[in-house]
């Protein structure tokens, strides 16, 4: 079955970087993923695509502080140089036979 | 600048029914699939139905099948859902979503609207 974990929370500084992950389930490290940011009160925002290969591609308008890569069956999204505006909630989702979310990563700043 | 907006939320009974609407602009709407996620109350994302850009292709999760129907209007540019027989765990956020053409995930969603199921 076709699962993707993220971790509940995380916190960091005004600042710093962090790097959130997302697992994919046994039998799937070849998917890609996509990651959603959604600011607290609004709709959820596309981040970026990040394949196997760590390779990765944005959305319009996402800054340069916002990067991608994969090891594994793990995809991380890393945020750079951290704002205030960067606290969200922030969900991998892929697809297989249905689409599938990760239960979200809330970042607290 | 693409924009996804949505309408028709609003509080109704269980069993009760609604439409939702999401109106497009931006883009080339007749060439994109579209979808809707829902985000109950303090929860994560759901994915809730997909129609492909001609509307040969539709699908629904589990949970909403055989109540909820998508469709949509490419003239008009705009997604609908009909939302039969509905149940108090139908409360949530409604999004559109417009899916990318080289994969199943989103790259622009709406601001969301309100259904709330109570008696």
């Amino acid at each position: 079955q076709l699962v993707l974990t993220q971790s509940p929370s995380v916190s960091a500084s005004l600042g710093a970087s962090v790097k959130l992950t997302c697992t994919l389930s046994s039998g799937h490290s070849s998917y890609a993923i996509a990651w959603h940011q959604q600011q607290p009160e609004k709709g959820p925002r596309y981040l970026m695509k990040v394949n196997s290969d760590g390779s990765h591609s944005k959305g319009d308008g996402i800054p340069d502080r916002f990067s991608g890569s994969s090891s594994g069956a793990e995809r991380y999204l890393t945020i750079s140089s951290l704002k205030s505006e960067d606290e969200a909630d922030y969900y991998c989702q892929t697809w297989g036979t249905g689409i599938v979310f990760g239960g979200g990563t809330k970042l607290t700043v | 600048e693409v924009q996804l907006v949505e309408s028709g939320g609003g509080l109704v009974k269980p069993g009760g029914s609604l439409r939702l609407s999401c109106a497009a602009s931006g883009f080339t709407f007749s060439s994109y699939s579209m979808n809707w996620v829902r985000q109950a109350p303090g929860k994560g994302l759901e994915w809730v139905s997909y129609i492909s850009s001609s509307s040969n292709y539709i699908y629904y999760a589990d949970s909403v099948e055989g109540r909820f129907t998508i469709s949509r209007d490419n003239a008009k540019k705009s997604l609908y859902l009909l939302m039969n027989s509905l149940r108090a765990e139908d409360t949530a956020v409604y999004y559109c979503a417009r899916e990318v053409e080289d994969g199943r995930y989103f790259d622009y969603w709406g601001q969301g609207t309100r259904v709330t199921v109570s008696s």
